[in-house]
């Protein structure tokens, strides 16, 4: 199975900073690596997927990057609705399963 | 608007079986696959399984092979997760989602609102 080690395990950090999320596959995906966000009480919602794609109405202070193991989630300017946790996941077609992250809590400091 | 609506809540006991349902709409059932994700306490996600909607294939997570089923019915638009033999570590929300892809396990754009499972005697 493929591992996901997301890092930091926490961010405290101010609103309008630029923050930068880890994600690290124990294999190679390629560039089939996305990102969730998930706030209390509610479903995930994709962000970025193809490593860097955003989806549909995300906006463009999300940015992803990266390929094979080691991948990015920017968030450039963040805002109060960003608290959250955000989970990576990867999806290479072979085997054909899918693996999140641990998870990163971002937190107001 | 896409929508994935799921069934309520459950109580059950140690070894009994819960099945939860996901009812799609605004979009061509068949043209997408559904994966099931699952969420424990003040954890993170775990993947469970996925179905294609569009020709009936099915991948499960390797720990919980032969405990978990996941079905459709393409006439009602809906998809089914039935989980047996439960133990109180099963005790999660579990949430349908839509997989942008129909053949192979990949991204999930919309999800359902969760369905708690609480496992206990």
């Amino acid at each position: 199975e493929i591992v996901m080690t997301q890092s930091p395990a926490t961010l405290s950090v101010s609103p309008g900073e630029r923050v930068t999320l880890s994600c690290r596959a124990s294999q190679s995906l390629t560039s089939k690596l996305a990102w969730y966000q998930q706030k209390p009480g509610q479903a995930p919602r994709l962000l970025i997927y193809g490593a860097s794609a955003r989806a549909t109405g995300v906006p463009a202070r999300f940015s992803g990057s990266g390929s094979g193991t080691e991948f990015t989630l920017t968030i450039s300017s963040l805002q109060s609705e960003d608290f959250a946790v955000y989970y990576c996941q990867q999806y290479i077609n072979w085997p054909p399963t899918i693996t999140f992250g641990q998870g990163t809590r971002l937190e107001i400091k | 608007q896409v929508q994935l609506v799921q069934s309520g809540a459950e109580v059950k006991k140690p070894g009994a079986s819960v099945k939860v349902s996901c009812k799609a709409s605004g979009y061509t059932f068949t043209n997408y696959a559904i994966s099931w994700v699952r969420q424990a306490p003040g954890q993170g996600l775990e993947w469970m399984g996925w179905i294609s909607a569009y020709n009936g294939d099915t991948n499960y997570a390797q720990k919980l092979q032969g405990r978990v089923t996941v079905t459709t019915d393409t006439s009602r638009s809906t998809a089914y997760m039935e989980v047996r033999s439960l133990r109180s570590d099963d005790t999660a929300v579990y949430y349908c989602a839509r997989d942008r892809a129909a053949v192979s396990p990949s991204v999930f754009d919309f999800w359902g609102q969760g369905t708690q499972v609480t496992v206990s005697s």
